[in-house]
């Protein structure tokens, strides 16, 4: 089941803030963050595991539910750098077999100094 | 070195044709995946592979087949392409099943079919 990401896309002036999120309709066992740069490989920002967990990396955070049904990204203070597409990945309905990530369709994050 | 590397890089194609990625892990992983971005940019599943067992996506055509010659590498087979076959197509890998274990990409590779 993909989960949903919202808003589509962002365009934010240098130094704003952006919050990206991610759903779904049922309870999940993780929660996954990857940026992708234009020609390049998905990389992976951070991963989410337990209800009402946050985490952060630099100027970018996340946290997961309660519930674990939803997960939000927060860019503070963005960077030229930061501009690039950001999905939400999600997986282990099988209880963590080797099942992939289903991913949800991206934000385009466009940062304009 | 390349944790994941895949080649090759860019393989433009003419309908019909039958044509292989392939695709190695240096990291010791025990799950390798192949996943499909199309134009609009969505990245979906299509095979995982470890040692024991492989996951398909019931959406894949049986056009395409994952053969693994061992753990550390993952190719990816491509019979009578067809111009919806063109794609990036990335393999990844992970330590166990990606529920809990981020996913390591490799470059893609852009498929072009004519």
């Amino acid at each position: 089941q993909q989960p949903v990401q919202s808003p589509q896309a962002v365009i934010l002036r240098e130094g704003e803030d952006a919050v990206i999120n991610c759903s779904s309709s049922k309870a999940l066992y993780s929660v996954h963050w990857y940026r992708q740069k234009h020609g390049e490989a998905p990389v992976f920002l951070m991963i989410l595991l337990k209800g009402g967990e946050q985490k952060g990396h630099e100027k970018i955070s996340a946290s997961f539910n309660e519930k674990k049904q939803q997960s939000s990204l927060y860019l503070t203070a963005s960077q030229l750098s930061y501009s690039g597409t950001y999905f939400c990945g999600t997986g282990g309905y099988s209880g963590g077999g080797a099942d992939g990530l289903t991913f949800g369709k991206g934000t385009h994050l466009i940062i304009q100094p | 070195d390349t944790a994941v590397s895949q080649t090759p890089k860019y393989l433009v194609t003419q309908m019909g044709n039958d044509k292989s990625i392939k695709c190695e892990q240096n990291l010791g992983h025990d799950t390798m995946y192949w996943y499909k971005q199309d134009s609009k940019k969505f990245l979906k599943i299509m095979f995982s592979y470890n040692n024991k067992e492989l996951i398909i996506n019931e959406t894949v055509p049986n056009r395409f087949s994952p053969k693994s010659p061992d753990k550390a590498h993952l190719n990816l087979h491509i019979n009578s392409l067809e111009l919806g076959d063109s794609a990036v197509y990335f393999c990844a890998s992970s330590r166990r099943g990606s529920g809990w274990e981020k996913l390591f990409f490799g470059s893609g590779t852009q498929l072009s079919v004519l």
